[in-house]
């Protein structure tokens, strides 16, 4: 079984609307947690981090269900920048982090 | 721009050939990781060094892979021997080692692109 896993999607949805992914992770000893959006042959880069119950940062907001093993990320009133892949990854003592394959967005005029 | 760089942004070579990419991360990060990404698949890690010592080396990783950080400040990776299979992406990133475990965000450079003819 993978360490992370989301739905590859992909995820087609119109601009204002509101979207969310979900990401699994299997070692329960886990204890970070980030977003990463990744356009198509750039590198990640950092959306969120998450070592609690959540973050908020404007339209996005990230949560973490421990007791489920997963997080997920909403983004809320969508803009056509915001179609990209989104990447979650996971690290217990920040040696390894582990990626998921990606969840690829399209946000439709 | 992250502020970690990589060098060559692009790489064509020919079966068998050795390659080696240079890494330079942020320069207060005493940790860097390397990664190496295929179409449609996130980031598979390959290696991590806490300052000039390697501490981490996935299983996936070959003995044609090596990776350095003498100095602790740079790295380089060398594949020997390319095989068709090793073209990908290469991802370096870096972060600083904070007292909270577990706390510690990844900021990738642009990546070299491999293609192995």
């Amino acid at each position: 079984r993978k360490e992370v896993e989301q739905d590859p999607g992909p995820f087609n949805v119109p601009e204002g609307a509101t979207v969310a992914f979900n990401c699994t992770y299997s070692n329960s000893a886990s204890q970070s947690f980030f977003w990463y959006r990744q356009d198509c042959r750039k590198e990640p880069k950092l959306l969120m981090s998450v070592y609690s119950s959540g973050n908020e940062d404007g339209r996005f907001t990230a949560q973490l269900n421990r007791a489920s093993q997963y997080i997920s990320l909403l983004i809320r009133d969508s803009k056509l920048s915001d179609s990209a892949t989104y990447l979650c990854a996971a690290t217990n003592t920040g040696n390894q982090f582990y990626f998921g394959t990606g969840t690829s967005l399209t946000v439709i005029p | 721009d992250t502020g970690v760089s990589q060098d060559p942004r692009h790489k064509i070579t020919k079966r068998g050939q050795n390659v080696t990419f240079r890494c330079d991360p942020i320069s207060e990060h005493n940790r860097l990781y390397w990664y190496r990404q295929t179409l449609g698949q996130g980031p598979e890690f390959l290696t991590y060094f806490q300052n000039e010592a390697q501490l981490e080396k996935s299983r996936l990783l070959s003995d044609r892979f090596s990776a350095e950080r003498p100095k602790g400040s740079f790295s380089t990776l060398e594949i020997q021997r390319t095989e068709q299979g090793d073209s990908a992406m290469y991802l370096c990133a870096s972060s600083k080692a904070l007292l909270r475990v577990g706390m510690n965000t990844q900021y990738f450079g642009p990546g070299t692109r491999l293609t192995v003819l």
